[in-house]
């Protein structure tokens, strides 16, 4: 079926370092991927996103990259702050022609250790 | 602020009864999109309008109905609630149908149902 798996589930890291989320995805026509960070009972809100027609994007300490061929895409997160703990979700343009939904993957729960 | 507006932020009701959950979306938006988080869960899609018309239909129960109105506000009707439809409720919008633009989220309507 059309899904989106999202890994690892719940992550913890040492301030400072980096942490790596990977998501993959059914549909090779998909060309809209973008990431979303949901705090504790707030809105989900988009952080970056990343187009079919490159390969990596990055905006200062979070960078997204993605491999059509594998159909994988990751999201990248370096010198990571206690501000950065919250749910991320990945999400991708599943379905048909005219049926297109953005289907979101599963969450990972990131908490970064002081 | 995200430019979506839903209201109520929060609703308390018992089972069997029906609710009507209301979103306006950002200004120059077309389309509408309603998804389900239940607590600690991932975002489950609903329904999507576009300009006034349904345009793609997740898992939405029978007993749930949406429609998009002629200024492009939208409502979730719940009706015949359960215990289990209890969640958070986010309303998000985009510009185009979503192939290949951000989506906005509301801040969500918190439903208990008792």
């Amino acid at each position: 079926g059309e899904n989106v798996e999202q890994h690892p589930s719940t992550l913890s890291v040492q301030e400072g370092d980096s942490a790596v989320i990977k998501c993959t995805y059914s549909d090779s026509a998909s060309n809209y991927f973008p990431w979303y960070k949901q705090e504790l009972g707030k809105r989900p809100q988009l952080i970056i996103d990343i187009r079919s027609n490159v390969g990596e994007k990055k905006d200062q300490r979070i960078a997204v990259t993605l491999n059509k061929t594998a159909k994988h895409f990751s999201l990248h997160i370096t010198e990571t702050q206690p501000e950065d703990s919250a749910v991320y979700f990945c999400a991708a343009v599943l379905g048909d022609f005219g049926n297109e939904k953005l289907t979101f993957g599963t969450g990972t729960r990131l908490t970064i250790i002081p | 602020d995200s430019g979506v507006t839903q209201t109520p932020k929060h609703l308390i009701t018992a089972t069997g009864q029906r609710v009507t959950l209301r979103c306006s979306p950002r200004s120059g938006d077309l389309s509408v999109y309603w998804y389900q988080q239940s607590l600690d869960q991932g975002l489950q899609f609903l329904i999507q309008y576009y300009n006034g018309e349904e345009r793609a239909k997740g898992n939405i129960l029978e007993r749930f109905s949406a429609q998009q109105f002629p200024d492009l506000h939208s409502e979730l009707n719940l009706s015949s609630l359960e215990l289990g439809d209890s969640a958070l409720y986010f309303c998000a919008s985009s510009e185009g149908t979503g192939r290949n633009s951000p989506l906005h989220f509301g801040n969500g309507t918190r439903l208990t149902v008792t």
